[in-house]
């Protein structure tokens, strides 16, 4: 089976610009996960999507939102975008048996 | 806020030795992950532990759970170079729940 896919897997943003991010999962995962990585928080938990209903949700500003599509494809959203938002975005799917399986990530950069 | 600390923060060996890593979390668990990450990529799965468990065994790696304490370790034996990386523990509270709380991470470097 093909991997979790993440594109683009490089942005660069300016600060108060909007980004999006995408996330294809493992076929026949019906849950996927964001969490964000910085050098400061390490790996944070943003949120976790199943058939396309929010099951789970981290500390993070009404800024960061999501959605999933009936295919499983996930969305991140960011917008108004910070400085502080520069980080890797780590996707990951599961087939709800508790192991994640993560993307390559995708890096975003606030100028 | 973090719920693992993994000790050490960083670690350097040589090849063929074994790697030690530990991870302590604060609050009750279902499972325990470890996961490897190499130079800020995608996090590779390497062993899932749930909290009936004491120790579990995969290839070179072995991990234990001490729910009393709160803790875990993970073994690599017999290192290699191409174990060079970043590696994490991270809970989950509840079976199937898919919100991980990770650790900080020990970054292992191995010497040829």
């Amino acid at each position: 089976k093909a991997g979790v896919t993440q594109t683009p897997r490089y942005l660069i943003k300016t600060r108060g610009q909007q980004v999006t991010l995408s996330c294809s999962p493992i076929s026949g995962h019906r849950s996927v996960s964001w969490y964000q990585q910085t050098p400061g928080q390490g790996l944070q938990f943003l949120f976790e999507y199943f058939s396309e209903t929010q099951r789970n949700k981290g500390n993070f500003p009404g800024r960061f939102s999501g959605r999933q599509f009936s295919n499983s494809r996930s969305e991140m959203n960011v917008s108004t975008l910070e400085l502080g938002d520069s980080a890797l975005y780590l996707c990951a799917s599961s087939a709800n048996l508790d192991t994640q399986y993560f993307g390559p990530g995708t890096r975003l950069t606030v100028l | 806020s973090q719920q693992g600390e993994e000790d050490p923060q960083a670690l350097s060996i040589q090849e063929g030795e074994n790697a030690t890593m530990n991870c302590s979390y604060k609050t009750s668990i279902n499972n325990l992950q470890w996961y490897r990450q190499n130079s800020g990529r995608g996090l590779v799965h390497l062993i899932l532990i749930r909290s009936n468990e004491r120790e579990k065994h995969s290839g070179r790696l072995r991990v234990t759970l001490d729910t009393s304490k709160k803790s875990s370790s993970l073994l690599i034996t017999a290192s290699r170079a191409a174990d060079t990386a970043s590696y994490f523990c991270a809970t989950g509270k509840e079976q199937g729940a898919q919100k991980l709380v990770f650790g900080q991470g020990t970054r292992l470097t191995i010497n040829p």
